[in-house]
């Protein structure tokens, strides 16, 4: 059975350190990952996907993720966090063979920037 | 190009009544999906439309029914609605299923209160 899972509920840096959310996944066969974010009362938006190539993906508002196949994570990343980042983050796994009905959001995060 | 919309924003319905959430999209995309989004548990997929006239079972099908007589357009019908079903209702559209078409494209969400 195909699982996601982001240890934390809620992760808290201070505007300028780097940040990372963290996420794992358990597929059989070859994974698509995902990562979106939401705003209050909005829908969810794109930030990155591995499909295949390069283990280092990069997205929107310079945020990047590293797909480590060993370890079976998809941890986002962004250098230098900006107030702006607050938002609730979700990481989505799909196996490659899969139809679209297997599709898995896990939980979310709430990343928190503070001043 | 107004993206994916959805009506109503807010809806309260008690126990019993019977509704449609409406879905449109005018990016020409083949798959379409609903969600529902609970406290700490993500997005979980409802039903699924990979084109017009096909609709599928997604996740948690039971309660919702379905429509997509216009590939535009995707109705998520509730024939007697539950306060169980009382959830932030997404819908979402994408080109296709096949790696990089997949990026998922949200509508901003309605919101219903099942008394």
């Amino acid at each position: 059975a195909q699982s996601v899972a982001q240890p934390e509920d809620q992760v808290n840096v201070a505007e300028g350190n780097p940040l990372t959310v963290k996420c794992t996944y358990s597929v059989s066969g070859n994974p698509y990952l995902f990562w979106y974010v939401q705003y209050p009362n909005r829908g969810l938006q794109f930030l990155l996907k591995y499909i295949t190539g390069d283990n280092l993906v990069k997205g929107s508002y310079g945020f990047e993720a590293e797909f480590n196949k060993s370890q079976t994570s998809f941890h986002l990343k962004k250098p230098s966090a900006l107030v702006s980042d607050s938002a609730l983050y979700f990481c989505a796994v799909r196996a490659s063979w899969s139809s679209a009905s297997k599709i898995i959001f896990g939980s979310g995060t709430r990343l928190s920037i503070r001043p | 190009n107004a993206g994916v919309t959805q009506t109503p924003k807010f809806r309260v319905l008690k126990t019993g009544q019977s509704m449609t959430l409406l879905c449109a999209q005018d990016m020409n995309h083949e798959y379409m999906y609903w969600y529902r989004q609970d406290p700490g548990m993500g997005l979980r997929l409802i039903h699924y439309s990979v084109g017009e006239g096909t609709t599928a079972k997604g996740e948690v099908p039971d309660g919702y029914n379905v429509s997509r007589l216009k590939k535009q357009n995707f109705l998520l019908g509730l024939e007697s609605a539950a306060p169980s079903q009382t959830s932030v209702y997404f819908c979402a559209s994408s080109p296709g299923l096949a790696g990089l078409q997949e990026t998922q494209y949200f509508g901003p969400g309605t919101r219903l209160l099942v008394l």
